[in-house]
């Protein structure tokens, strides 16, 4: 069975320094991965993806991702946080199998907060 | 352009009664999907439509739940004799096509509340 796991429920940074999220993965075949942010009241937006290529994937709002597929993770990583970054992050993945169709498996999310 | 639309944004209903929530996705979106996200999780995933029918309701709960999306645009969720567990917010999900690389566009989503 498919699943993603967070494992940290709130990730406390203060402003400009690196942020990481962290995300693990089990799947079988290859993945595909995406993380999304929810602002309070606000619908999930799209940050990034991997498909395939480089395992460094570069997104929305100065995020990136990086993939290794030997430790099955994900995490998203900024190299400056901003206090306007405080949101909820989702890590998800879609599996290749086309009988799955098209749904995304969400992990539990990471509550990110960055003090001034 | 306009993104993905929900409507009502917040619904309130009393236990066993019938709700209906409604979706319209981006224009030329012809995947669409429903998610259920409960406080403190990650959304679950319900229904997904390619086009006018139902590709995969694998997650829908129970019976109760139902959705159609009859022209292939606008979708409708509906909830039967609903029950204080299925207080939550449904979020509505489009992309431009079935392949799983393509990202989903979400709605605000519709909170509701089941007294």
């Amino acid at each position: 069975a498919q699943s993603v796991a967070q494992p940290e429920d709130q990730v406390n940074v203060a402003e400009g320094n690196p942020l990481t999220v962290k995300c693990t993965y089990s799947v079988s075949g290859n993945p595909y991965l995406f993380w999304y942010v929810q602002y309070p009241n606000r619908g999930l937006q799209f940050l990034l993806k991997y498909i395939t290529g480089d395992n460094l994937v570069k997104g929305s709002y100065g995020f990136e991702a990086e993939f290794n597929k030997s430790q099955t993770s994900f995490h998203l990583k900024k190299p400056s946080a901003l206090v306007s970054d405080s949101a909820l992050y989702f890590c998800a993945v879609r599996d290749h199998n086309p009988n799955q169709g098209g749904k995304l498996i969400f992990g539990q999310g990471t509550e990110l907060s960055v003090k001034p | 352009g306009a993104g993905v639309s929900q409507t009502p944004s917040n619904k309130v209903t009393e236990k066993g009664k019938y709700v209906e929530l409604r979706c319209d996705p981006i224009s030329g979106h012809t995947a669409l999907y429903w998610y259920r996200q409960s406080l403190g999780q990650g959304p679950e995933f319900l229904i997904y439509f390619q086009g006018t029918g139902a590709a995969d309701d694998s997650g829908l709960p129970n019976d109760r739940f139902f959705a159609v999306r009859p022209e292939g645009s606008v979708s409708t969720l509906k909830i039967q004799r609903t029950e204080r567990g299925d207080s939550a917010v449904y979020l509505c999900a489009s992309s431009l096509e079935r392949t799983a690389y393509n990202e989903q566009f979400f709605g605000p989503g519709t909170r509701l509340t089941v007294l």
